[in-house]
């Protein structure tokens, strides 16, 4: 049984570009949920995806925006990126899209220049 | 507004002795709580959960207990272990909030040998 993975690890990119990170859920796992984790705070629910379905979404602005593809696996794409978009990004699966057990990927660390 | 709240940055615990974490929250839908375990460049590790019917789950030298009323809940660890020094974030979710897991600020636990 495969864990999450995400790639890539780190990523450096200027201010007002766009940036894709990408994560392989859990297998058997149909449900994928995304956070940032800044420094020194506990992660902040994105969005979740189920069945390839937006399920819920937390407070951030719309060039935040997601996918989740047939396979379950998905994409987290962030335009016009700000300073304060520097961050942990974590990508977590479970089974189900209720509440339930996450199960999380290393993550993808960002900066922003 | 914090709903989850982990009031101790850190903690330093010797090894054997018993480590005590705690965490509070504030909206009564939450009705299942999850702890997370972190190492520094990896992903929350999924610890132990309980629902909001229970009041104690237990899991090896890991319980988690839950006071609905008080709105709390705590994470117990005995014998604590040098290899359990870690970030450890409490969660809470639920059927009504939605799928997301809203996440505390996490406590530092050190233990010493």
């Amino acid at each position: 049984e495969t864990g999450v993975t995400q790639s890539p690890t780190h990523l450096i990119k200027t201010r007002g570009q766009q940036v894709t990170l990408r994560c392989s859920s859990q297998s058997g796992h149909n449900t994928v949920s995304w956070y940032q984790q800044a420094l020194g705070q506990g992660p902040q629910f994105i969005f979740q995806y189920y069945r390839e379905e937006e399920n819920g979404r937390g407070n951030f602005p719309p060039r935040f925006s997601g996918l989740q593809f047939p396979n379950y696996s998905s994409e987290l794409n962030v335009n016009a990126l700000e300073l304060d978009d520097s961050a942990l990004y974590l990508c977590a699966s479970s089974l189900g899209g209720g509440p339930d057990i996450q199960y999380f990927g290393a993550g993808t660390r960002l900066s922003v220049l | 507004d914090q709903q989850v709240k982990q009031n101790s940055p850190s903690l330093s615990v010797q090894e054997g002795r018993i480590s005590i974490l705690n965490c509070d929250y504030t909206n009564s839908m939450f009705d299942y709580f999850l702890w997370y375990k972190k190492y520094p460049a990896e992903g929350p590790t999924f610890l132990i959960s309980i629902s909001s019917i229970k009041d104690k789950n237990e899991d090896g030298r890991f319980t988690v207990f839950l006071n609905k009323s008080a709105k709390h809940l705590s994470l117990h660890i005995v014998p604590s272990q040098p290899g359990d020094s870690a970030v450890y974030f409490c969660a809470a979710s639920g059927k009504e909030y939605g799928n997301k897991l809203v996440f505390g600020a996490g406590t530092i636990l050190r233990v010493k040998s």
